[in-house]
């Protein structure tokens, strides 16, 4: 499987500001994805990051609150803006290789917000 | 109904117990099924895909049952490092409104495995 990673593992931010979290492949994968995982619950998908195109985002996840960007096939950024204390939780990026294969999780980035 | 539904837990069990999680979904369309593990404070690893055959990888044993809607994970002989959380995971039919590869993931059930 591709190994994955992601910067920064971990960060605190105050209300009101911005944070982008990279997430890098040491491989060319077809399909990239955004979830998320709030404390004590199970992951959500926030969005695939297309490449070369817009994201598509699922329902409850917007694209001014969450800008995606996937320049190419071995990386993405996911902006979370204008923080709230809400969006504190764990965001990770997974990679498919193709339409049938598994999912495989970067190690996440921890965020909290003041 | 929730997409997908898993037995709560925690399991507590010894060392060496045979153990028994189970899973229902509500998307019939549903193609594909994986288990995954999660660590405390870390992210979910794929444990093995479930088919519609069944099957099975050391200790683990998964099996599908498409008309109950359903997928049991069996884990014998267990081992102090089996303790996590396992995460049953189906994917969104497309045509239901998700993306390509959209998986839903249950709530998750907690092992503990003691000496």
């Amino acid at each position: 499987s591709a190994v994955i990673s992601q910067k920064p593992s971990r960060d605190i931010c105050q209300r009101g500001t911005s944070l982008t979290i990279q997430c890098q492949v040491d491989s060319q994968v077809t399909m990239m994805f955004w979830y998320r995982q709030q404390p004590g619950q199970s992951l959500t998908l926030i969005a695939t990051a297309n490449q070369g195109s817009e994201a598509t985002y699922e329902s409850g996840f917007v694209i001014d609150k969450f800008p995606i960007s996937r320049p190419n096939l071995t990386f993405s950024t996911l902006t979370v803006s204008n923080m709230s204390p809400e969006d504190s939780s764990i965001y990770l990026c997974s990679v498919q290789q193709s339409r049938t294969s598994e999912q495989y999780f970067g190690p996440g980035t921890r965020l909290t917000v003041t | 109904r929730k997409e997908v539904e898993q037995d709560p837990g925690p399991f507590n069990v010894p060392e060496g117990a045979t153990v028994a999680f189970n899973c229902t979904y509500s998307n019939s369309a549903s193609q594909s099924f994986f288990w995954y593990r999660q660590d405390c404070r870390k992210e979910p690893k794929l444990l093995m895909s479930v088919y519609s055959s069944g099957n099975e990888d050391g200790r683990f044993t998964a099996q599908l049952n498409r008309a109950s809607q359903y997928i049991s994970l069996l884990i014998r002989d267990s081992k102090l490092s089996d303790s996590a959380t396992y995460l049953c995971v189906v994917n969104r039919d497309p045509e239901d409104g998700g993306s390509q590869g959209n998986l839903i993931f249950g709530k998750g059930t907690k092992l503990s495995v003691k000496p």
